[in-house]
């Protein structure tokens, strides 16, 4: 089954440190999306991706996120320079086109951010 | 705006009892329901959705939910379960109007704990 793909499992950073979390979402999706999970809390939506471009954010993704997919491949997350309230598991999702609503967002393993 | 309130944080049942998960939703247009599943230290597992059509759907590993319109409901059931179900459990929302880029909205998860 495809699957989407994420590294590293776990970054451990110093505060102010700019981080790269990287995704290979499943090859014929073309809606790529990243989610945070702060230890214990709920999945917080950070922002969506279509056709090169952002097509939705949070609050949350401020000035500090970007999001970028450099090479048809991999779809990536970079936080500019790391507070420790960044700390949280970051999951990416990435779900088919279609007019209908109807597919699923299928998410990788996340990959853990601990800022020091 | 969408929203997803899950009521319970935790869900303690017996093994081979009914299990039930609640959800109750708030979305301006159709609503795209799911249920997704996190076991420790894994990402999300995608179980049921609801579309359209039916109101009692299957899915994954002998789950079942039931959308309720006139409640905004749409809890996760299980006739009879096992330890092996012992998890987080996510209710989302999408709403289903033309335009929107597919995003789901989390519920803040309930735990559910099944004893031997």
């Amino acid at each position: 089954e495809p699957e989407v793909t994420q590294t590293p499992s776990h970054q451990v950073t110093q505060m102010g440190q700019e981080v790269i979390l990287r995704c290979v979402p499943i090859s014929n999706h073309l809606y790529f999306y990243w989610y945070r999970q702060i230890l214990g809390q709920k999945v917080e939506f950070l922002v969506s991706f279509y056709n090169n471009e952002i097509s939705e954010k949070s609050e949350i993704f401020d000035d500090q996120f970007s999001v970028e997919r450099p090479d048809g491949s991999n779809f990536t997350l970079k936080i500019r320079s790391t507070k420790l309230e960044d700390s949280a598991m970051y999951f990416c999702a990435s779900r088919r086109t279609g007019s209908s609503g109807a597919n699923v967002l299928t998410f990788g393993a996340g990959s853990r951010l601990t800022v020091l | 705006a969408q929203s997803v309130a899950q009521p319970e944080d935790q869900v303690n049942v017996a093994e081979g009892n009914p299990l039930t998960v609640k959800c109750t939703y708030s979305v301006s247009g159709n609503p795209y329901l799911f249920w997704y599943v996190q076991y420790p230290n894994r990402g999300l597992q995608f179980l049921l959705k609801y579309i359209t059509g039916d109101n009692l759907v299957k899915g994954s590993y002998g789950f079942e939910a039931e959308f309720n319109k006139s409640q905004t409901s749409f809890h996760l059931k299980k006739p009879s379960a096992l330890v092996s179900d012992s998890a987080l459990y996510f209710c989302a929302v999408r709403d289903g109007g033309s335009g929107n880029t597919g995003k789901l909205i989390f519920g803040q998860g309930t735990t559910l704990q099944v004893k031997p």
